[in-house]
């Protein structure tokens, strides 16, 4: 099975450019999570879908950034504009509750430098 | 709500030496918890979960935590370091359902010393 796949790994732009990130889930996982974490923070939770629906967006700072899951399948994350704070790596996981017998995986990150 | 709290961001032992890293939660509700590793350029890989079926969990590659409700804790051990195990070290929180996201500790960073 493959695994959660995120693209692109690095990303270097200026300050006030727009950049997408994208998360291809595991084929049939309903639920689609980012997280990010900054440099010598925790990872932080930023918003979770349920096939194309937000479930949950607490955790997202602030209207720069736009999440999108049309069709239930890749989803992606735009910051627009960018901005020094943004910077950090950026987590995709996926799952499929079936009793216990669950999980999270993750994807490798993309490493988002902005400057 | 629920949170983790990992003691030492950074933990130095010698190869062959038992490896403890330490997790408590806080949680209003039976955890369900999680230990991840990140290698150096890597994802975050699963080590183990705990989901009440059983209170010592063994994970991939030699580690395993015991649940202890007691103390709120989840430690991670293994009985001996090897180089490859150097890698920073993630505990984690379900919050919510069945379908909540997860909730992390700051890491921990283990060295491993020839």
């Amino acid at each position: 099975e493959a695994g959660v796949t995120q693209f692109p790994s690095h990303s270097v732009i200026e300050k006030g450019q727009t950049v997408t990130l994208r998360c291809d889930p595991i084929s049939g996982h309903d639920n689609l999570y980012w997280y990010r974490r900054v440099m010598g923070k925790e990872i932080k939770f930023l918003l979770h879908f349920v096939k194309e629906s937000k479930q949950d967006e607490s955790g997202m700072p602030n209207n720069r950034f736009l999440a999108e899951r049309t069709g239930g399948t890749y989803s992606t994350l735009k910051v627009q504009p960018a901005e020094l704070e943004d910077s950090g790596v950026y987590f995709c996981a996926s799952s499929q509750v079936q009793g216990i017998n669950y999980g999270y995986t993750f994807g490798s990150g993309t490493r988002l430098t902005v400057v | 709500a629920q949170s983790v709290t990992q003691l030492g961001s950074h933990v130095s032992v010698s190869e062959g030496a038992l490896v403890l890293l330490r997790c408590n939660y806080s949680s209003s509700v039976p955890p369900y918890l999680f230990w991840y590793v990140q290698y150096p350029n890597q994802g975050l890989q699963l080590l183990l979960k705990y989901t009440s079926a059983a209170t010592l969990v063994k994970g991939i590659n030699g580690f395993e935590a015991e649940f202890k409700k007691s103390e709120t804790s989840f430690h991670l051990t293994k009985p001996s370091a090897h180089m490859s195990d150097a890698a920073e070290y993630f505990c984690a929180v379900r919050r919510g359902g069945s379908q909540g996201n997860l909730i992390f500790g700051k890491g921990t960073k283990l060295s491993v010393k020839p």
